[in-house]
């Protein structure tokens, strides 16, 4: 157990919709990543917040927003669903500051299925 | 902008056979390179990892790797493997900067299959 907790695990929606994903990260780490595995493309990076703010951005599309709340938790909205979306989702974690700021730690996943 | 290659893509592996995967990356600077395990319909756990030092570097499980600077490689490697080394192994690599954490850039993954 890495201490990252993600809900739901498994999602199943139509095309169209919207779903927001959840993820609390270990205790104390400021920092909040995104990562989409998919078959097709491999583990991509998303989106990374540190302490609420946004940090940097990797391959998210314009329909995908997130943000980080003041528990830290952060939320992983995903809006105008296509098929192609089908992935799963993983969040991870990771420390503030110090060598121990590189390793990241990941949550189980949200399987993410569009129909 | 960082990358990694993961040459081996499916690797089929008798029980007690040593085992090796390549990995490679390609990055102006420092990195800090990892590599991490993904078992049937879990998450990804982490192996091992290289910030600074001894290059070669052990991890969980028996496992370990040696960065090779100057050819860009950070190999995994474990000499008998055992049926539940089952898994999807990912090389990846993130950007050393003092103090700050960022992305990870991860290899196409390397799926291995042992055989009992």
């Amino acid at each position: 157990d890495s201490g990252v907790t993600q809900t739901p695990k498994h999602l199943i929606t139509a095309t169209g919709q919207r779903v927001t994903l959840r993820c609390s990260p270990r205790s104390g780490d400021l920092s909040v990543y995104w990562y989409q595995q998919s078959l097709d493309q491999g583990l991509q990076f998303l989106i990374q917040y540190y302490n609420g703010e946004e940090r940097a951005k990797g391959n998210i599309l314009e329909r995908f927003s997130a943000q980080q709340f003041p528990d830290l938790h952060s939320e992983l909205n995903l809006s105008s669903l296509e098929l192609g979306d089908s992935a799963l989702y993983f969040c991870a974690s990771s420390a503030s500051t110090g060598t121990s700021g590189y390793e990241q730690y990941f949550g189980p996943g949200t399987r993410l299925t569009v129909t | 902008a960082q990358s990694v290659s993961q040459h081996n893509h499916h690797v089929i592996l008798s029980e007690a056979a040593s085992l090796e995967l390549g990995c490679n990356y390609s990055y102006g600077g420092t990195v800090n390179l990892f590599w991490y395990v993904q078992y049937p319909g879990q998450h990804l756990q982490l192996l091992l990892k290289y910030f600074s030092g001894d290059p070669l570097v052990k991890g969980i499980k028996g496992f370990e790797a040696e960065f090779i600077k100057s050819k860009f490689s950070f190999n995994l490697r474990k000499p008998s493997v055992q049926w539940s080394d089952t898994a999807e192994y990912f090389c990846a690599v993130n950007a050393h900067r003092t103090g700050t954490a960022s992305k990870l850039t991860f290899g196409t993954g390397t799926r291995l299959q042992v055989t009992l």
